[in-house]
């Protein structure tokens, strides 16, 4: 199993351009998050989806959006970059109502996104 | 609401000595608390969970935590520190989000230093 695989790696942005950081994941897991993570302020959430169908903003989400394609992919999209959002965004994923029933999250290895 | 707060940004330990990060937390009832670790340009690695089975709870690597809800304090110890220890300490408290899910709080971070 991949875990929870995303992409790009890597991300150099202009002020204004859009992109869209892709997240999946093989655990058959029903939850799924987006975190941003800046020097000195840990992991904050931008949003996360408890179930296919369903998003829910967390901590940070101005400036996001997301995208439950389907149980295994869930996208976050940058409509028109800012400086500001320059960070790094990991995706996690979890199954608190699975047969472990379990709030344990597993994370992503990160994209790392610079705006200019 | 819930908080976590990492009492130490930064924490150096020479090699062979034990190690302590420092956590306390915020709850209004009998929390799940978590510790992961980012070695650099990595993803976060679980270490170790409380979900109050035990109150000390053993990780991966040789690093346990106590739960003391008195002082509600969840710190990590390790008796006898790594080189390959160096990396940066979450503490994470879980609470309950919408539709069933769960929402992680994050500390702020304490980046370990091992001297040779």
């Amino acid at each position: 199993n991949a875990g929870v695989t995303q992409t790009p790696k890597f991300q150099v942005l202009k002020t204004g351009q859009s992109m869209t950081l892709q997240c999946a994941q093989d655990m058959n897991h029903n939850s799924m998050y987006w975190y941003r993570q800046d020097p000195g302020m840990g992991l904050r959430l931008i949003y996360y989806s408890a179930s296919e169908g369903t998003t829910d903003k967390g901590e940070v989400p101005n400036g996001y959006n997301v995208s439950r394609l389907n149980k295994r992919e869930f996208s976050l999209r940058l409509e028109s970059a800012a400086p500001s959002q320059t960070s790094v965004y990991f995706c996690a994923s979890s199954d608190p109502r699975g047969l472990d029933s379990t709030d344990t999250q597993y994370f992503g290895p990160g994209t790392r996104l610079t705006v200019l | 609401a819930q908080s976590v707060t990492q009492l130490d940004s930064h924490v150096s330990v020479s090699e062979g000595t034990p190690v302590l990060l420092r956590c306390n937390y915020s709850s209004s009832y009998s929390p799940s608390l978590f510790w992961y670790v980012q070695h650099p340009n990595k993803g976060l690695q679980l270490l170790l969970k409380y979900t109050s089975a035990a109150t000390l709870v053993k990780g991966i690597n040789g690093f346990e935590a106590e739960f003391k809800k008195s002082e509600t304090s969840f710190h990590l110890t390790k008796p006898s520190a790594h080189m390959s220890d160096a990396a940066e300490y979450f503490c994470v408290v879980s609470e309950g989000a919408t539709s069933g899910t769960y929402k992680y709080i994050f500390g702020t971070g304490t980046r370990l230093k091992v001297l040779a």
